[in-house]
């Protein structure tokens, strides 16, 4: 079955760049979705959709790409309370399954 | 606006049912594809089955096939998750999810049940 692969945790100061990466076999050429989760246990957040589109409610500051073997989910200039549970999601045809990557936990320090 | 409102969590011994519900409100919910997704504890989201809004497409992970089954009441506005043969790895937080474009793009997600598996 196809496998996301994210990094556990990230860190990054206020007012940096974070990148959180979401690698698969030629993810590229899927498209990939992103949530945000502040707690577990609270209902995650639609953030980025089909690679890059942003929800209308979500800041200009978060952004997507997805080419190669890689996705990114990238947040400008971040602030505390972007400190949350980043998901990666994909639709996998071939098996008809949705996929969720592991997880990775923003802190900003 | 879009409301989804799960109920039916509880605690339950190895190898008994439970039946989980989600209501929406807002929207009619047989014009979406809908979606459970479930989160153990200390765990990741873990997608569990998937319905389309036709319902001529039902899929669910490898994990829950054969013991769960994903269904619609269109009269009360839900969906359904009828969870047989429950495991303690089972436990978890169930959340229902409202598609968007019918493209597993997960837009509205409901608060969430808690399922505890446990003799």
């Amino acid at each position: 079955s196809y496998v996301l692969t994210q990094p556990p945790s990230v860190s990054v100061a206020p007012g940096e760049t974070a990148t959180i990466t979401c690698g698969g076999n030629n993810i590229g050429s899927k498209t990939v979705h992103w949530y945000q989760q502040q707690k577990p246990g609270q209902a995650p957040v639609l953030v980025i959709y089909y690679d890059t589109d942003r929800p209308s409610r979500i800041p200009e500051r978060f952004s997507g790409s997805n080419s190669g073997n890689t996705a990114t989910l990238t947040i400008s200039r971040v602030e505390a309370g972007d400190e949350a549970d980043y998901y990666c999601q994909v639709w996998d045809s071939r098996s008809d399954h949705v996929v969720f990557g592991g997880g990775t936990k923003l802190a900003v320090l | 606006q879009v409301q989804l409102v799960e109920s039916g969590g509880g605690l339950v011994k190895p190898g008994e049912s439970l039946r989980l519900s989600c209501e929406g409100s807002g929207f009619t919910l047989s014009d979406f594809s809908m979606t459970w997704i479930r989160q153990g504890p200390g765990k990741g989201l873990e997608w569990v089955a998937y319905m389309s809004s036709s319902a001529a497409d039902i899929y669910y992970a490898d994990s829950v096939k054969g013991r769960f089954t994903i269904s619609r009441d269109n009269g009360q506005n839900s969906l359904l998750l009828q969870m047989n043969s429950l495991r303690t790895e089972d436990t978890a937080v169930y959340y229902c999810a409202r598609d968007r474009n019918s493209a597993t793009i997960f837009e509205y997600w409901g608060q969430g049940t808690l399922v505890t598996v446990s003799s």
